[in-house]
């Protein structure tokens, strides 16, 4: 199985600052034959269930906004909120997809500092 | 809009079975792979089960394999998970997701608001 780590476990970051959540698989998710890597990143607020917010990396889910980013390949994945607002204190999980099981990170919780 | 409902979430003994259901609207479901994955009270999201939009293929993590059987009806767009000789450890919510593909183990692009299984005696 994949292992996914992430860090850190939580963060505290100050009102548009810019936050940095990373993500390192246990072996690679780049699959060269597409030149993709297969991670996912999601936003899960209390109480609610988790939201698609990039996929292959880097690519934005439609509705999501632009201070979201994903950059990495290979085993070392970084999901970067630009300028943070009230708005996006949650827990954030990177996921794999490049084989079965597919597997997350164990969450990185994201305040207001 | 995609919407998905799950629902026969509740308490249950430990060794009994329940079976959940997820119904979907808004989308064509049959050209869908369809996931359950849950979550442990205040834990991390765990991966289930996935079964192709057409219902031939179907996998399971490892600690599922062998007591959860996922399956699905297309005409009545319903995703299902039959859950058998449950454990206190399966305590979770039971989230159904949409794959954006026909095949499977992709990401999650919709997700439902849950169901809650309890095993407790």
């Amino acid at each position: 199985d994949i292992v996914m780590t992430q860090s850190p476990d939580s963060l505290a970051v100050s009102l548009g600052e810019r936050a940095t959540i990373n993500c390192k698989s246990s072996q690679t998710v780049f699959h060269s034959s597409n030149s993709k890597n297969y991670l996912a990143w999601y936003q899960q607020k209390p109480g609610q269930p988790p939201k698609l917010l990039l996929y292959w990396a880097s690519t934005r889910e439609s509705g999501v906004p632009v201070r979201f980013s994903g950059s990495g390949s290979g085993t070392d994945f970084t999901l970067t909120i630009s300028s943070l607002q009230a708005e996006d204190v949650a827990v954030y999980y990177c996921q794999q997809y490049y084989s079965s099981p597919l597997t997350f990170g164990q969450g990185t919780r994201l305040e207001i500092k | 809009q995609v919407q998905l409902v799950e629902s026969g979430g509740g308490v249950v003994e430990p060794g009994t079975s329940l079976r959940l259901s997820c119904a979907a609207s808004g989308f064509t479901f049959s050209t869908y792979a369809m996931h359950w994955v849950r979550q442990a009270p205040g834990k991390g999201l765990e991966w289930v089960a996935v079964i192709s939009s057409v219902g031939t293929e179907t996998y399971y993590a490892d600690s599922e394999k062998g007591r959860f059987t996922i399956s699905r009806d297309n005409s009545k767009n319903t995703l299902y998970l039959q859950m058998n000789s449950l454990r206190a450890e399966d305590t979770a919510i039971y989230y159904c997701a949409r794959d954006p593909y026909p095949g499977y183990g992709d990401y999650f692009d919709y997700w439902g608001q849950g169901t809650l299984v309890t095993v407790s005696s």
